[in-house]
């Protein structure tokens, strides 16, 4: 399988303090995503980082790549208790046509 | 746009049914994906279509499962006969070409087959 580990598998935190969710993968990729699914809806996508970019932003997040560990972590600085949701990588490898692999997902609790 | 609809939101049946799952994408999107998120397994792709063709069907579980992709607005995933092991969430998502890597998804259905 080439599903790629998502870590921790829940991360608890309060209000105001970030939030560090950390993937790998296993091959050579297009592109690595993060999505935010909340509780009993659908998946939202945040931000795609393309496999010769190291770093992006987007608002409170940061993504970072490093291809030479096949790893990312997704950043949420200043956490709110609306970023409670569960959060999972998805990436897009060479060989799979432009689809995407999703990991099991952090599940991240800001509490208030 | 509404986003990507999807129907119903909710289905209970009894082991041995049919069921069709629907899936209304954004207007304009190439691509529609089909997956199924339960707890042990997390998120799969089912089967993906472009253009209405079906691309990749690897992921389909076994040959009760069917999905088709009848014209640019509207899919369908059925399961005939549905067993217990079938309970979990049904996704659709779509993209569109030019930016294909986003997926939108739609809320899911609710699967429980008792």
């Amino acid at each position: 399988s080439q599903q790629g580990e998502e870590d921790p598998q829940a991360l608890s935190i309060q209000e105001g303090e970030n939030a560090t969710m950390n993937c790998s993968y296993k091959t050579s990729i297009n592109n690595l995503q993060w999505y935010r699914q909340n509780s009993g809806r659908g998946l939202v996508h945040l931000i795609l980082i393309r496999s010769n970019e190291r770093e992006k932003h987007s608002g409170r997040l940061r993504v970072t790549l490093d291809t030479s560990k096949k790893s990312s972590s997704l950043l949420i600085t200043a956490s709110r208790a609306a970023d409670t949701a569960s959060y999972f990588c998805a990436t897009d490898y060479y060989n799979q046509g432009g689809k995407l692999i999703f990991g099991q997902g952090t599940e991240l609790s800001v509490k208030p | 746009d509404a986003g990507v609809i999807q129907s119903p939101r909710h289905e209970v049946t009894e082991m041995g049914q049919e069921v069709t799952l629907r899936c209304k994408p954004i207007s304009g999107h190439d691509y529609l994906f089909w997956y199924r998120q339960t707890m042990m397994r997390g998120l799969e792709l089912l089967i993906y279509f472009n253009n209405n063709v079906p691309i990749d069907d690897s992921g389909m579980p076994e040959d009760r499962f069917s999905a088709k992709m009848p014209n640019a607005s509207f899919s369908t995933l059925k399961i005939q006969p549905s067993e217990p092991r079938d309970s979990a969430v049904y996704f659709c998502a779509s993209s569109l070409f030019s930016d294909q890597e986003t997926q939108y998804f739609g809320p899911g259905t609710r699967l429980l087959v008792l």
